[in-house]
């Protein structure tokens, strides 16, 4: 069986960092990219950007560019994303998904809730 | 990016045939896929590539379209379909969701 296993929910002060883990089990962590999307309380969904298990390559929208870091351990199968100067319109669920050769999201973390506030 | 449009919120009883539209801003191909997501849950894959059910997913669930005009149908709707619904592209980047279509059973 598939499993995406996040990091519990973290509260951090603005300017900090933050650094999420995604653990996985159940199928070849290197055969498939993993994404990262952001849901703000009641909002719409946005992808952050993608990350190779097999060799770390990665994606980024634009829009999260010098704000979230992805990178890999395939020794553990874990995704990680790091997100940087932190500020209230960094509070969000952050979800990792496993991306389908169909450009699809099919498996997806629980979610972990990230609330910036001093 | 490509915007995806679709209508807030639906009611319908147990037993109806109800459809969620998404239109997107520009051409998608066939590369639109539909969620499902209850509160405080996270996104479950429904239909990807615009007409191909998910692995599990009952029957009751359809997707048809292509380029601009999408449609996620669910007929016939039990009282556990209460959630919202989101379509998403991946033919253009970066990949984008609609704002999401709040289904109520009554």
């Amino acid at each position: 069986e598939v499993q995406l296993q996040q990091s519990g929910a973290e509260l951090v002060k603005p300017g900090a960092s933050v650094k999420l883990s995604c653990k996985t089990s159940g199928y070849t962590f290197s055969n498939y990219y993993m994404s990262w999307l952001k849901q703000m309380p009641g909002q719409n969904i946005e992808w952050i950007g993608n990350i190779y298990g097999g060799n770390g390559g990665t994606g980024y929208n634009q829009k999260f560019k010098g704000k979230a870091t992805l990178t890999v351990d395939k020794s553990s199968s874990t995704a990680y994303m790091d997100l940087s100067s932190l500020t209230s319109e960094d509070s969000a669920v952050y979800f990792c998904a496993r991306l389908t050769t169909e450009d699809a999201f099919d498996y997806w973390g629980q979610g972990v809730m990230v609330t910036v506030s001093s | 990016d490509t915007v995806l449009t679709q209508s807030p919120a639906l009611a319908v009883s147990p037993g109806e045939r109800v459809t969620i539209s998404c239109r997107a801003s520009e051409s998608v191909s066939t590369l639109m896929h539909w969620y499902q997501q209850k509160p405080g849950q996270q996104p479950t894959l429904l239909i990807y590539l615009a007409s191909n059910l998910e692995s599990g997913v009952p029957a009751r669930f359809s997707g048809s379209g292509s380029g601009t005009d999408f449609t996620l149908t669910i007929d016939p709707v039990e009282a556990d379909d209460t959630a919202t619904y989101y379509c998403q592209q991946s033919w253009n980047d970066p990949p984008t969701f609609g704002s999401g279509t709040k289904l109520e059973i009554k």
